[in-house]
């Protein structure tokens, strides 16, 4: 089966410029989480999905952050007017469990999109 | 707030040796913790995942142990290859007002020689 998959792979943007990221979760995941990791860090969060709603996105650094998962499904991740400090991997996660499963829900991670602002 | 910290940052072993990363995190309040890791320019491959209830869980040549009382978790890798050169990422999901969101330490950078 499929994992986790994020589009592009690898992404160059000028400063000002907006950018939207993919992300296809496992099919059947309800919870969907993205992360975003800088260089040398461990990812730390940005949002959740569970289905179609955004119950969580206190992560978000910016209101040029803005995340979606209309149909409960794919995902994007759009930053608008990017800045150079928005430089990093963006991880994308999904889980079959609800956020309010407390067992063994493990989560399930895309190989990222590097996102390089210049 | 958790803070989950990994020491030591980096490490290099001659292949062959066992080897022991350590992890620790502030609030034990934890429903789990999980070891990934991470292949430069990859995304976090699932290691070990620890229940609160447990104390160890093992694969392979991989043995994660869970203090949770002391806010202490390691990773023991047996018979360390060259393979195994990665960064190692210790996270907890914590009971913090969180929706079920992983917090990452910084992760352990190790390469093995051969």
């Amino acid at each position: 089966g499929a994992g986790v998959s994020q589009s592009p792979r690898y992404k160059v943007a000028k400063r000002g410029q907006d950018v939207a990221l993919r992300c296809d979760p496992i099919s059947g995941h309800v919870s969907l989480f993205w992360y975003q990791q800088a260089l040398g860090q461990g990812p730390e969060f940005l949002t959740y999905f569970q289905n179609e709603a955004q119950l969580d996105k206190s992560g978000l650094p910016s209101d040029r952050f803005f995340a979606e998962r209309p149909e409960g499904s794919v995902s994007t991740l759009k930053i608008q007017r990017t800045q150079q400090e928005d430089s990093a991997v963006y991880l994308c996660a999904s889980s079959i469990q609800p956020s309010t499963f407390t067992g063994v829900g493990a989560q399930y991670f895309g190989p990222g999109t590097r996102l390089l602002v210049l | 707030k958790q803070e989950v910290t990994q020491i030591p940052a980096a490490l290099s072993v001659p292949e062959g040796e066992n080897l022991v990363l350590n992890c620790s995190f502030t609030d034990s309040a934890i429903y789990n913790l999980q070891w990934f890791r991470q292949d430069p320019g990859k995304g976090l491959t699932s290691l070990l995942l620890i229940q609160s209830s447990q104390r160890e869980q093992t694969s392979g040549r991989l043995n994660a142990s869970l203090d949770k009382s002391s806010g202490r978790s390691t990773l023991y890798i047996a018979a360390s290859q060259p393979g195994d050169s990665a960064t190692y990422l210790c996270a907890v999901r914590d009971y913090g007002g969180s929706q079920g969101n992983l917090i990452f330490g910084k992760g352990t950078k190790l390469s093995v020689k051969p």
